[in-house]
């Protein structure tokens, strides 16, 4: 079966430093792999994805993933972060044709 | 372009009730999925719909019923609400490749 996961609820990072959200995958095959990212009380923005190629994926807002085969990561990366990337961001697999398996999400806090 | 439009915003429930929740899109997507989000369990879906006339289960169908007649809209029905349904819910629409979702902005349900 396809899954994703988060290992941090909580990241705090300081307005203009690098932020990272971790995510590792498990998966047969090759994976399709996904960044969402949720602000207070809206639905899910689509910001990344990773099908195959290069394994520096860039999305919007800044933000990239890195997939990395061996450690069966994808993780988000900013370089430097600002308050308004605070958000609930979730890892999620492609399950099915077009089913989406998600992370629990890691919620975002950019200190300034 | 309204995008991906959900009715009602909050509802409350008494136990055993039965209400629909309403979904509509403008993009004449032919995928429709509904998802439930709860706190530490990211979101999962329930049940979900490749075109008119066609649905089928997600991870946690059980106590939802979907139809889908026409393109545009896809409705959840809750036969008989339980506690534990106690949840918001996104429906989402697929934008073009697979995996690249297009989220309404949620119902927060509430069952008492």
């Amino acid at each position: 079966a396809q899954s994703v996961a988060q290992p941090e609820d909580q990241v705090n990072v300081a307005e203009g430093n690098p932020l990272t959200v971790k995510c590792t995958y498990s998966v047969s095959g090759n994976p399709y792999l996904f960044w969402y990212v949720q602000y207070p009380n809206r639905g899910l923005q689509f910001l990344l994805k990773y099908i195959t190629g290069d394994n520096l994926v860039k999305g919007s807002y800044g933000f990239e993933a890195e997939f990395n085969k061996s450690q069966t990561s994808f993780h988000l990366k900013k370089p430097s972060a600002l308050v308004s990337d605070s958000a609930l961001y979730f890892c999620a697999v492609l399950t099915g044709a077009n089913n989406l398996f998600f992370g629990t999400g890691t919620r975002l806090t950019v200190i300034p | 372009n309204a995008g991906v439009t959900q009715t009602p915003k909050f509802q409350v429930l008494k136990t055993g009730q039965s209400m629909t929740l309403q979904c509509a899109q403008d993009m004449n997507h032919e995928y429709m999925s509904w998802y439930r989000q709860d706190p530490g369990m990211g979101l999962r879906l329930i049940h979900y719909s490749v075109g008119a006339g066609i649905t089928d289960q997600g991870e946690v169908p059980n106590g939802y019923n979907v139809s889908r007649s026409t393109t545009e809209d896809f409705p959840l029905r809750l036969l008989s609400a339980a506690p534990s349904q106690t949840s918001v819910y996104f429906c989402a629409t697929a934008i073009g490749p697979p995996g690249e979702q297009y989220f309404g902005p949620g119902t927060r349900l509430t069952v008492t």
